[in-house]
């Protein structure tokens, strides 16, 4: 079955760069019309998209952060990383790490999250 | 980008009722428009996708309807385990992006 797993640290400071993995099972990033993605939700607050990268190496951000965004692949570990630069106490909020399926057209499946607070 | 605006923001409502929520994006999405339910601590989950298909495993009470620009959550029968927050989110273009959210309460 599929799964999906984040990790990464759950205190940063302002201005530092936040890395999250995200490692995933039961399917492969190689595979047309999948991809995999964040999302993040602030405390007490609605779900943000934030980046996606697909089977074919295809890369999509959210506009308000692209400039801070990267993600990549390592398809031999099943991982996805997202870093995230110039953190802000405004981006403290829990990270998803998300299954895309194009023929759905959905994310249908999600991970635990992690909460990562920003403060000095 | 397409804004996606859900109404009621919370609804009060008793075990065996029926329930609408309503989502209206800023555009017309076709029926690019999924469902998922948020219990508190949990991650969400998908219920419906492509406006009215039913997610694998997700219960017959849940329904979705609805194209364009304005669509339709329904729960037949409110069940103690539905009591959660449902967000709207289109796939149409690109960023996706989701509505603030309904809590059902008891």
């Amino acid at each position: 079955q599929i799964t999906l797993k984040e990790s990464g640290p759950t205190l940063v400071k302002p201005t530092q760069t936040l890395t999250l993995t995200c490692t995933f099972s039961g399917f492969s990033l190689t595979t047309y019309k999948v991809g995999v993605g964040w999302i993040r939700q602030p405390p007490g607050e609605a779900l943000q998209w934030l980046s996606v990268i697909y089977w074919d190496d295809d890369r999509r951000y959210s506009p308000s952060l692209k400039s801070r965004l990267t993600i990549a692949k390592d398809t031999s570990k099943n991982q996805v990383i997202q870093t995230m630069t110039n953190l802000d106490p405004a981006d403290t909020a829990t990270y998803y790490c998300v299954h895309w399926d194009g023929n759905l057209h959905a994310f249908d499946y999600w991970g635990q999250g992690a909460l990562v607070t920003v403060s000095s | 980008d397409i804004q996606m605006t859900q109404s009621p923001s919370s609804l009060s409502a008793s075990v065996g009722d029926r329930v609408t929520i309503t989502c209206r994006p800023s555009q017309s999405i076709s029926t690019y428009l999924d469902w998922y339910q948020q219990k508190p601590g949990k991650a969400p989950k998908l219920l419906i996708y492509a406006a009215s298909s039913l997610q694998s495993g997700v219960p017959s009470r849940f329904s979705g309807s609805g194209s364009g620009t304005d669509f339709t959550l329904t729960i037949s029968s409110l069940q103690p385990e539905d009591f959660a927050t449902y967000y709207c989110q289109q796939s149409y273009d690109t960023p996706p992006t989701f509505g603030q959210g309904t809590r059902v309460e008891i």
